[in-house]
Protein backbone atom coordinates (compact mmCIF):
# COMPACT_ATOMS: atom_id res chain seq x y z
CA UNK A 1 0.00 0.00 0.00
CA UNK A 2 1.66 3.10 -1.32
CA UNK A 3 -0.51 5.40 0.48
CA UNK A 4 0.12 9.16 -0.39
CA UNK A 5 2.92 9.62 -3.41
CA UNK A 6 4.27 12.64 -4.55
CA UNK A 7 6.65 13.60 -7.66
CA UNK A 8 9.34 14.99 -8.43
CA UNK A 9 10.96 14.42 -5.04
CA UNK A 10 13.45 17.11 -5.47
CA UNK A 11 13.32 20.36 -8.11
CA UNK A 12 15.79 23.47 -8.84
CA UNK A 13 13.16 26.18 -10.44
CA UNK A 14 14.73 29.24 -12.19
CA UNK A 15 12.69 32.54 -11.23
CA UNK A 16 9.40 32.82 -13.70
CA UNK A 17 9.48 29.33 -14.53
CA UNK A 18 6.43 27.04 -13.89
CA UNK A 19 5.80 23.78 -12.63
CA UNK A 20 2.80 21.04 -11.35
CA UNK A 21 3.76 19.32 -8.11
CA UNK A 22 1.95 15.87 -8.31
CA UNK A 23 0.25 13.93 -5.91
CA UNK A 24 -2.08 10.83 -5.57
CA UNK A 25 -2.96 8.63 -3.09
CA UNK A 26 -4.19 4.89 -3.36
CA UNK A 27 -6.58 5.46 0.15
CA UNK A 28 -9.88 6.24 -1.41
CA UNK A 29 -9.64 9.18 1.15
CA UNK A 30 -12.38 12.20 -0.25
CA UNK A 31 -10.05 14.91 1.46
CA UNK A 32 -6.41 16.50 0.20
CA UNK A 33 -3.87 19.13 1.38
CA UNK A 34 -1.18 20.87 -0.09
CA UNK A 35 1.05 22.22 2.86
CA UNK A 36 4.26 23.77 2.93
CA UNK A 37 7.25 23.49 5.26
CA UNK A 38 9.60 26.27 5.89
CA UNK A 39 12.30 26.42 8.56
CA UNK A 40 11.02 28.11 11.72
CA UNK A 41 7.49 28.13 10.96
CA UNK A 42 6.01 24.68 10.80
CA UNK A 43 3.46 23.33 8.47
CA UNK A 44 1.25 26.11 6.68
CA UNK A 45 -1.98 25.31 4.93
CA UNK A 46 -1.90 25.79 1.20
CA UNK A 47 -5.03 24.63 -0.51
CA UNK A 48 -7.13 21.75 0.05
CA UNK A 49 -9.77 19.83 -1.44
CA UNK A 50 -13.00 18.19 0.57
CA UNK A 51 -13.92 16.51 -2.02
CA UNK A 52 -14.05 15.60 -5.66
CA UNK A 53 -14.38 19.00 -7.69
CA UNK A 54 -14.05 21.39 -4.80
CA UNK A 55 -10.80 23.26 -4.02
CA UNK A 56 -10.72 26.16 -1.34
CA UNK A 57 -7.39 28.36 -0.24
CA UNK A 58 -5.85 27.80 3.02
CA UNK A 59 -3.52 30.05 4.97
CA UNK A 60 -1.07 30.63 2.31
CA UNK A 61 -2.70 30.27 -1.17
CA UNK A 62 -0.84 33.44 -2.82
CA UNK A 63 1.24 32.34 -6.04
CA UNK A 64 -0.71 29.02 -6.38
CA UNK A 65 -3.09 27.12 -8.11
CA UNK A 66 -4.50 23.60 -7.14
CA UNK A 67 -6.61 20.84 -9.44
CA UNK A 68 -8.50 18.41 -7.83
CA UNK A 69 -7.91 15.70 -11.64
CA UNK A 70 -10.03 13.31 -9.43
CA UNK A 71 -10.46 11.27 -6.55
CA UNK A 72 -7.48 10.35 -6.81
CA UNK A 73 -4.72 13.15 -7.54
CA UNK A 74 -4.95 16.70 -6.36
CA UNK A 75 -1.75 18.85 -7.94
CA UNK A 76 -0.37 21.87 -7.00
CA UNK A 77 0.56 24.59 -9.81
CA UNK A 78 3.42 27.33 -9.68
CA UNK A 79 2.75 29.47 -12.71
CA UNK A 80 5.71 32.16 -12.35
CA UNK A 81 8.28 30.89 -9.51
CA UNK A 82 9.65 33.27 -7.08
CA UNK A 83 12.46 32.54 -4.63
CA UNK A 84 9.95 33.05 -1.63
CA UNK A 85 8.42 29.69 -2.74
CA UNK A 86 11.58 27.75 -1.93
CA UNK A 87 10.03 25.28 0.40
CA UNK A 88 8.86 21.83 1.24
CA UNK A 89 6.02 21.15 -0.38
CA UNK A 90 3.81 17.97 1.63
CA UNK A 91 0.64 16.41 0.19
CA UNK A 92 -1.53 14.77 2.73
CA UNK A 93 -4.88 12.96 2.60
CA UNK A 94 -7.78 12.09 5.46
CA UNK A 95 -11.13 10.13 4.65
CA UNK A 96 -12.55 13.02 5.31
CA UNK A 97 -11.98 16.35 6.48
CA UNK A 98 -10.04 16.92 9.49
CA UNK A 99 -12.94 18.23 11.82
CA UNK A 100 -14.80 14.75 12.22
CA UNK A 101 -13.65 13.08 15.08
CA UNK A 102 -10.91 9.74 14.67
CA UNK A 103 -9.79 11.97 11.13
CA UNK A 104 -6.39 10.72 10.71
CA UNK A 105 -4.42 13.03 7.94
CA UNK A 106 -1.60 10.72 5.60
CA UNK A 107 1.26 12.69 4.70
CA UNK A 108 3.54 12.01 1.82
CA UNK A 109 7.67 12.01 1.68
CA UNK A 110 7.50 15.61 0.20
CA UNK A 111 8.89 17.98 -2.69
CA UNK A 112 11.73 19.61 -1.64
CA UNK A 113 11.60 23.13 -4.09
CA UNK A 114 14.30 25.51 -4.63
CA UNK A 115 13.58 28.64 -6.81
CA UNK A 116 17.12 30.24 -7.42
CA UNK B 1 -7.25 32.37 15.35
CA UNK B 2 -6.08 29.16 16.33
CA UNK B 3 -2.20 28.42 16.98
CA UNK B 4 -0.21 25.94 18.89
CA UNK B 5 3.25 27.19 20.61
CA UNK B 6 5.55 24.39 21.01
CA UNK B 7 9.49 25.17 23.07
CA UNK B 8 11.98 25.75 21.07
CA UNK B 9 14.55 23.07 19.82
CA UNK B 10 16.61 21.48 19.52
CA UNK B 11 16.32 18.63 22.32
CA UNK B 12 19.92 17.00 22.78
CA UNK B 13 19.24 13.73 25.22
CA UNK B 14 21.23 10.64 25.83
CA UNK B 15 19.64 7.74 25.39
CA UNK B 16 17.50 6.36 28.04
CA UNK B 17 16.73 9.67 29.56
CA UNK B 18 13.11 10.96 30.24
CA UNK B 19 12.05 13.46 27.59
CA UNK B 20 9.49 16.34 27.36
CA UNK B 21 8.52 18.63 24.99
CA UNK B 22 6.26 21.43 25.40
CA UNK B 23 2.76 22.16 23.55
CA UNK B 24 0.64 24.49 24.42
CA UNK B 25 -2.42 25.84 22.65
CA UNK B 26 -4.85 28.89 21.36
CA UNK B 27 -8.37 27.97 20.02
CA UNK B 28 -12.16 28.26 20.78
CA UNK B 29 -14.33 25.56 21.53
CA UNK B 30 -12.88 22.39 22.08
CA UNK B 31 -10.14 21.48 19.72
CA UNK B 32 -8.65 17.56 18.88
CA UNK B 33 -5.12 17.42 19.48
CA UNK B 34 -2.08 15.16 18.07
CA UNK B 35 1.34 14.70 17.97
CA UNK B 36 3.20 14.41 14.40
CA UNK B 37 6.64 12.49 14.25
CA UNK B 38 8.77 13.35 11.05
CA UNK B 39 11.89 11.63 10.44
CA UNK B 40 14.88 12.59 8.58
CA UNK B 41 13.81 12.76 4.84
CA UNK B 42 10.15 11.58 5.43
CA UNK B 43 6.86 13.17 5.36
CA UNK B 44 5.12 13.31 8.80
CA UNK B 45 3.47 10.69 10.63
CA UNK B 46 1.27 10.36 13.14
CA UNK B 47 1.93 9.68 16.99
CA UNK B 48 -0.99 10.30 19.30
CA UNK B 49 -3.70 12.22 19.19
CA UNK B 50 -6.83 13.01 22.02
CA UNK B 51 -9.85 14.67 21.18
CA UNK B 52 -11.41 15.49 24.88
CA UNK B 53 -10.12 17.26 27.95
CA UNK B 54 -8.22 14.78 30.31
CA UNK B 55 -7.57 12.18 27.42
CA UNK B 56 -4.04 10.89 27.11
CA UNK B 57 -2.62 9.75 23.98
CA UNK B 58 -0.03 6.94 23.58
CA UNK B 59 1.94 5.73 21.32
CA UNK B 60 5.43 3.80 20.59
CA UNK B 61 6.34 4.51 24.47
CA UNK B 62 5.65 8.35 24.33
CA UNK B 63 2.20 9.77 26.31
CA UNK B 64 0.77 13.17 26.00
CA UNK B 65 -2.74 14.06 28.11
CA UNK B 66 -5.13 17.08 27.34
CA UNK B 67 -5.25 19.66 30.11
CA UNK B 68 -7.93 22.02 29.28
CA UNK B 69 -7.07 23.95 32.36
CA UNK B 70 -3.92 24.72 31.24
CA UNK B 71 -4.83 24.46 27.04
CA UNK B 72 -1.67 22.57 27.04
CA UNK B 73 -0.37 18.60 25.37
CA UNK B 74 2.52 17.98 26.54
CA UNK B 75 4.54 14.79 24.57
CA UNK B 76 6.89 12.70 27.40
CA UNK B 77 8.56 9.44 27.41
CA UNK B 78 10.75 7.96 29.88
CA UNK B 79 13.13 6.38 28.12
CA UNK B 80 14.29 7.97 24.91
CA UNK B 81 16.41 5.72 22.48
CA UNK B 82 18.92 7.14 19.03
CA UNK B 83 15.80 5.95 16.73
CA UNK B 84 13.46 8.71 18.38
CA UNK B 85 15.78 11.57 16.62
CA UNK B 86 13.07 13.51 14.85
CA UNK B 87 11.32 16.53 14.40
CA UNK B 88 7.49 16.59 16.74
CA UNK B 89 4.87 18.46 16.08
CA UNK B 90 2.10 19.46 17.67
CA UNK B 91 -1.14 20.17 16.06
CA UNK B 92 -4.74 21.07 16.29
CA UNK B 93 -8.20 21.05 14.24
CA UNK B 94 -11.24 21.88 15.44
CA UNK B 95 -14.66 20.13 15.71
CA UNK B 96 -16.44 21.74 13.49
CA UNK B 97 -17.51 20.33 9.89
CA UNK B 98 -14.39 21.75 7.91
CA UNK B 99 -11.50 22.18 9.30
CA UNK B 100 -7.61 21.11 9.00
CA UNK B 101 -4.30 20.90 10.89
CA UNK B 102 -2.67 23.92 12.42
CA UNK B 103 0.82 23.02 13.29
CA UNK B 104 3.02 24.31 15.59
CA UNK B 105 6.83 25.17 14.72
CA UNK B 106 8.53 21.82 15.18
CA UNK B 107 11.41 20.59 17.79
CA UNK B 108 13.83 18.72 16.73
CA UNK B 109 14.47 16.42 19.30
CA UNK B 110 18.33 14.36 19.11
CA UNK B 111 19.52 11.22 20.87
CA UNK B 112 22.92 10.70 21.32
CA UNK B 113 24.80 7.04 22.56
Amino acid sequence: NAGVTQTPKFQVLKTGQSMTLQCAQDMNHNSMYWYRQDPGMGLRLIYYSASEGTTDKGEVPNGYNVSRLNKREFSLRLESAAPSQTSVYFCASSERLLGFSNTEAFFGQGTRLTVV
Amino acid sequence: GDSVTQMEGPVTLSEEAFLTINCTYTATGYPSLFWYVQYPGEGLQLLLKATKADDKGSNKGFEATYRKETTSFHLEKGSVQVSDSAVYFCALTKPSGYSTLTFGKGTMLLVSP
